[in-house]
């Protein structure tokens, strides 16, 4: 399989609160992204984290990795409706294999 | 010009056709790619171009064809698929190899084999 794992695979939450969404991957990585994608279209670039950072902000979104685990996870704080889609982590390595995750699907209550 | 265009946007065949899918992006990437995502599933990679050769091929059937006729265009030429192909297929662009600043996706085609 290509894909990493990533859980919970939905999530459901009312608008203000956080979400969080974990990713497992298997490569030996030099990044992790993390992307969003709405409904049947494409996907968006959210934010990327190097194999030597740990921890990483964007406004609402934060996201931290561990080599170690070889896991990530993006929190988006203080949701809205318009977060609602499917989000999902990719492994960046050096051989242009790009892989991405199983995905979470998070459906944000107004 | 930061976008990766897709045409066209919905695609409709049947078994027998040959039609081609077609990517286009002026951001200066040198690699480019071509993912094939079913519904409530992930994206998967079928195949990839580095400086316009084809570096990766995710052992995708022959009846797919890729081809980069220049740095800044990405094809896809079918002919001859099954209705299991049916899918959006997404095409990507990047710096170089994945150590830049993210991919850039196009909105997709939505394909459907009848």
């Amino acid at each position: 399989s290509q894909q990493g794992e990533e859980d919970p695979q939905a999530l459901s939450i009312q608008e203000g609160e956080n979400a969080t969404m974990n990713c497992s991957y298997k490569t030996s990585i030099n990044n992790l992204q993390w992307y969003r994608q709405n409904s049947g279209r494409g996907l968006v670039h959210l934010i990327l984290i190097r194999s030597n950072e740990r921890e990483k902000h964007s406004g609402r979104l934060r996201v931290t990795l561990d080599t170690s685990k070889k896991s990530s996870s993006l929190l988006i704080t203080a949701s809205r409706a318009a977060d609602t889609a499917s989000y999902f982590c990719a492994e960046g390595n050096n051989f242009n294999k790009f892989y991405f995750g199983s995905g979470t699907k998070l459906n944000v209550k107004p | 010009d930061t976008e990766v265009t897709q045409t066209p946007k919905h695609l409709v065949m049947g078994m027998t056709n040959k039609k081609s899918l077609k990517c286009e992006q002026h951001m200066g990437h040198r690699a480019m790619y071509w993912y094939k995502q079913k519904a409530k599933k992930p994206p998967e990679l079928m195949f990839v171009y580095s400086y316009e050769k084809l570096s990766i091929n995710e052992s995708v059937p022959s009846r797919f064809s890729p081809e980069c006729p220049n740095s800044s265009l990405l094809n896809l030429h079918l002919h001859a698929l099954q209705p299991e192909d049916s899918a959006l297929y997404l095409c990507a662009s990047s710096q170089d190899r994945g150590q830049g600043d993210g991919y850039t996706f196009g909105s997709g085609t939505r394909l459907t084999v009848v």
